[in-house]
């Protein structure tokens, strides 16, 4: 497809892990990010991977890469009631501007 | 650093009004993005800048949209008639080389409402 496609929703209980998956583009790309969007306010990048990596870690957060497929998904450990919120998936080709899919809202319940 | 900044916040319109929203780049990025969110397009971009020249106008949606930057510290994004249609989230990000290997860095956007 041409779009970086997301799931529009995802609910999860408190202390859960979160999963959101995002499906990009371009083999080619090579900076692939999850920004995160609470409401009323703009976009915060959480983190990002560059595609000659497989996984990046950063405290609860795990990106995952898989070139082959184009897949690219960020696990969230013992999501807590503050993690309500957009997540975006973006991707970079070169000197292209980033591309964004359609956000995945995330809800934990308490 | 404050961040992007963008003014107003909030911006209800009539119809057929002229709206300009505006945009304060981060000092020294000179890359500004005009983005556009909807609940059934997502984010879509508009315009791009670097240096203050526009370098892709390609997403704008029609001649009633226009988008400036004068100088390195400001842009503005015009619409002229405005139109029920146009109601959305207007985010303006900026970054420079090589922060954009880290992403953008968005301002908290602008919501537009034409009634």
């Amino acid at each position: 497809g041409e779009d970086v496609e997301q799931s529009l929703f995802l609910s999860v209980r408190e202390g859960d892990s979160s999963v959101i998956n995002c499906t990009y583009t371009d083999s080619s790309s090579t900076y692939l990010y999850w920004y995160k969007q609470e409401p009323g306010a703009g976009l915060q990048l959480l983190t990002y991977i560059f595609s000659n990596m497989d996984m990046k870690q950063d405290q609860r957060l795990t990106v995952l890469l898989n070139k082959k497929d184009k897949h690219l998904s960020l696990r969230i450990a013992d999501t807590q009631t503050g993690d309500s919120a957009i997540y975006f998936c973006a991707e970079m080709m070169g000197n292209t501007p980033l591309v964004f899919g359609k956000g995945t809202r995330l809800s934990v319940i308490a | 650093d404050a961040g992007v900044i963008q003014s107003p916040r909030h911006e209800v319109t009539e119809m057929g009004q002229e709206v300009t929203l505006r945009c304060k780049p981060i000092s020294g990025h000179d890359y500004l993005f005009w983005y556009r969110q909807t609940m059934m397009r997502g984010l879509e971009l508009l315009i791009y800048f670097n240096n203050n020249v526009p370098i892709d106008d390609s997403g704008m949606p029609e001649d009633r949209f226009s988008a400036k930057m004068p100088n390195a510290s400001f842009s503005t994004l015009k619409i002229q008639p405005s139109e029920p249609r146009d109601s959305a989230v207007y985010f303006c990000a900026s970054t420079n080389f090589p922060t954009v290997l880290y992403g953008y860095t968005f301002g908290s956007g602008t919501r537009l409402t034409v009634v």
